[in-house]
């Protein structure tokens, strides 16, 4: 079974630049996750999707990050404008969903790690 | 709301010996805890799991973790650490069965000494 893709894997860009990230979950998995892991910590979440609609949104910096997940399947993180604290590694996590299945297990990607210059 | 505090954010031990990374938890209902191993350049890799079945929790590569309600605690061991287990280590805690998110600790890097 495949696991988790993202892509790029590496990203340097200037601030205020915009820059996308790309998620493609285990397939059959509902529910996608995208955690913030800065540099010294644990991650963070920033948005939560359960097939194509958003459970959690509290901790996305809106006026600058958006995410999509429009078909249900893969997601789109976008950052526009960059600032130098965004710099960090940016994980996509799945897990399955309904009654009986291992729906509490999230399972990572390799990260997106982006450096803001 | 939950929280997760780990102890040490770095362990050194000897090849050879007792590993032990602690992590106590703060959740106002049963806990689901979690380990994950992270390697350098990759992502999270599930060691182990309570889900509030046996308090002893059996993970990959020989790694253990008790959960202790009465300590607020779900401590991570392995009888003999291998260089091969140098990595950082994250507890985290989520507290439902239905894809919730989790809240991870800060990480605890675990150096193994030959």
């Amino acid at each position: 079974e495949a696991g988790v893709a993202q892509s790029p894997r590496y990203k340097i860009i200037e601030k205020r630049q915009s820059v996308a990230f790309w998620c493609n979950p285990i397939s059959g998995h509902a529910t996608l996750y995208w955690y913030q892991q800065i540099l010294g910590q644990g991650p963070k979440l920033l948005i939560q999707f359960q097939n194509n609609g958003v459970v959690d949104d509290s901790q996305l910096p809106k006026d600058r990050f958006s995410a999509e997940r429009l078909k249900g399947v893969d997601s789109t993180l976008k950052i526009q404008p960059a600032k130098l604290e965004d710099s960090a590694v940016y994980l996509c996590a799945s897990s399955p969903a309904g009654f009986g299945v291992d729906q509490e297990t999230q399972y990572f990607g390799p990260g997106t790690r982006l450096l803001v210059l | 709301a939950q929280s997760v505090t780990q102890l040490g954010s770095h362990v050194s031990v000897s090849e050879g010996a007792l590993v032990l990374l602690r992590c106590n938890y703060s959740s106002s209902v049963p806990p689901y805890l979690f380990w994950y191993v992270q390697y350098p350049n990759q992502g999270l890799q599930l060691l182990l799991k309570y889900t509030s079945a046996a308090t002893l929790v059996k993970g990959i590569n020989g790694f253990e973790a008790e959960f202790k309600k009465s300590e607020t605690s779900f401590h991570l061991t392995k009888p003999s650490a291998h260089m091969s287990d140098a990595a950082e280590y994250f507890c985290a805690v989520s507290v439902d069965s239905g894809n919730t998110p989790l809240v991870f600790g800060k990480g605890t890097r675990l150096s193994v000494i030959a």
